[in-house]
């Protein structure tokens, strides 16, 4: 059974502050993993995609990928008080590369 | 423009109704997939369209029958379902251009009530 596992919060970060969301994977064969943010009673959005070892960074948002380790995380940096929301680690697997994803990680960013 | 169309928004059906969820889009994508999501918990996938062919079915039951008439439209036809059954439903579409980079986008999603 592919799995992704993320701690499910909520994460509590005051405003302004690094938040950190992590993320690790069973399939040792995937080679792409996503990051999305759902806000209440909204549908994923995309946030972040990686497909190397190392760091992509995008705005306040920060990637890392470590294969070896099959550990995926999400940085945000000067959060805001928007970001608090759902986020969820998505990893593809698979000829269809379906995606498989973790349970979400609650985020409350607080002024 | 990453924009997946999904229609009604909310749908509210009696358990002998026939019903249909529809998805639009516009951006050439050649994969699209229908997502059932439960309060509190991540989507799951249920059909996949590669190419306008059935890629993957994940056993989900008859009651729900997809079809996609086109590279830009996917339906989910919805008979007798059973109240166990209402959550958001979500489609999202994907280029298949790099298969193991292809990036999925999400529509705004139907809240489907079954009484």
């Amino acid at each position: 059974q592919k799995e992704v596992e993320q701690n499910s919060g909520p994460l509590s970060v005051p405003e302004g502050a690094i938040a950190s969301l992590n993320c690790t994977y069973s399939d040792r064969v995937s080679q792409s993993f996503f990051w999305y943010r759902q806000y209440s009673g909204k549908s994923p959005e995309l946030i972040m995609s990686i497909y190397s070892n190392g760091d992509k960074e995008d705005g306040r948002f920060t990637a890392q990928l470590n294969k070896a380790s099959q550990y995926v995380s999400l940085l945000i940096r000067d959060s805001q008080p928007s970001d608090s929301a759902t986020y969820l680690c998505a990893v593809g697997s698979g000829g269809y590369n379906k995606l498989i994803f973790g349970a979400g990680t609650r985020l409350a960013v607080h002024p | 423009d990453t924009e997946v169309t999904q229609t009604p928004k909310h749908l509210v059906m009696g358990m002998t109704n026939k019903k249909s969820l529809k998805c639009e889009q516009h951006m050439g994508h050649r994969a699209m997939y229908w997502y059932k999501q439960k309060a509190k918990k991540p989507p799951e996938l249920m059909f996949v369209y590669s190419y306008e062919k059935l890629s993957i079915n994940e056993s989900v039951p008859s009651r729900f029958s997809p079809e996609c008439p086109n590279s830009s439209l996917l339906n989910l036809h919805l008979h007798a379902l059973q109240p166990e059954d209402s959550a958001l439903y979500l489609c999202a579409s994907s280029p298949r251009t790099t298969l193991q980079r292809d990036i999925q986008y999400f529509g705004a999603g139907t809240r489907l009530s079954v009484l």
